[in-house]
């Protein structure tokens, strides 16, 4: 099976632009999660999507957003781009207790 | 809330000396716990899992077992190569619901030649 793809790999905007990433899970998988990853912070929990709906959410503010198609395929927003948010943004697909993780969309806001 | 508590890194080590990532967690119920693995520019791969007390997760030489009684799940290997170079997360998982895992901060690993 193919592993779950993420699109672009690296990215770079300018302060108050907005953003979209995009994440195609693994072939079956139903729950998509996405992460941010940053020397500070470690590794964040954003959000989960399960077939279409937003299932759990993580202390982000609303500038960040996502949605998962019927496909499963997900995207992520972040609008009105600050610095802080320059990270490594980590999207994993699951169909149980194990994640499997892309290898992430690096985004630097400049 | 649940946690989980890893040692601070980078852990510095020569090929083939024996590595011990200690982790310890809180948790409220019976967590699945789980150790992934970060290579240099990629994702998380998940590395080995336990989902019971006394389980033994083993892959590639790396092993770790489930202790309730002292709420830890400590990674070892017994002889690390340069290629195991790696960020190393513990996690958690509280078993029923969603199954959003806890991760740990990650504990950088380096092995010199």
């Amino acid at each position: 099976k193919a592993g779950v793809t993420q699109t672009p790999r690296y990215l770079i905007k300018t302060r108050g632009q907005q953003v979209t990433l995009s994440c195609s899970p693994i072939s079956g998988h139903r729950s998509v999660s996405w992460y941010q990853q940053t020397p500070g912070q470690g590794l964040q929990f954003l959000f989960e999507y399960f077939s279409e709906t937003q299932r759990n959410k993580g202390n982000f503010p609303g500038r960040f957003s996502g949605r998962q198609f019927s496909n499963s395929r997900s995207e992520m927003n972040v609008s009105t781009l600050e610095l802080g948010d320059s990270a490594l943004y980590l999207c994993a697909s699951s169909a149980g207790i194990e994640q499997y993780f892309g290898p992430g969309t690096r985004l630097t806001v400049t | 809330g649940d946690s989980v508590t890893q040692m601070e890194g980078p852990v510095t080590l020569s090929e083939e000396a024996f590595l011990t990532i200690n982790c310890t967690y809180t948790a409220t119920g019976y967590p699945s716990l789980f150790w992934y693995v970060q290579y240099p520019g990629e994702g998380l791969q998940l590395l080995l899992k336990a989902t019971k007390a006394d389980d033994k997760g083993s892959n590639k030489g790396f092993e770790a077992t489930y202790r309730k009684e002292t709420t830890s799940f400590h990674l070892e290997k017994g002889s690390v190569q340069v290629s195991d170079s790696a960020v190393y997360f513990c996690a958690l998982s509280e078993k029923g619901g969603s199954y959003i895992p806890t991760f740990g901060r990650g504990t950088s690993l380096i092995v010199h030649p």
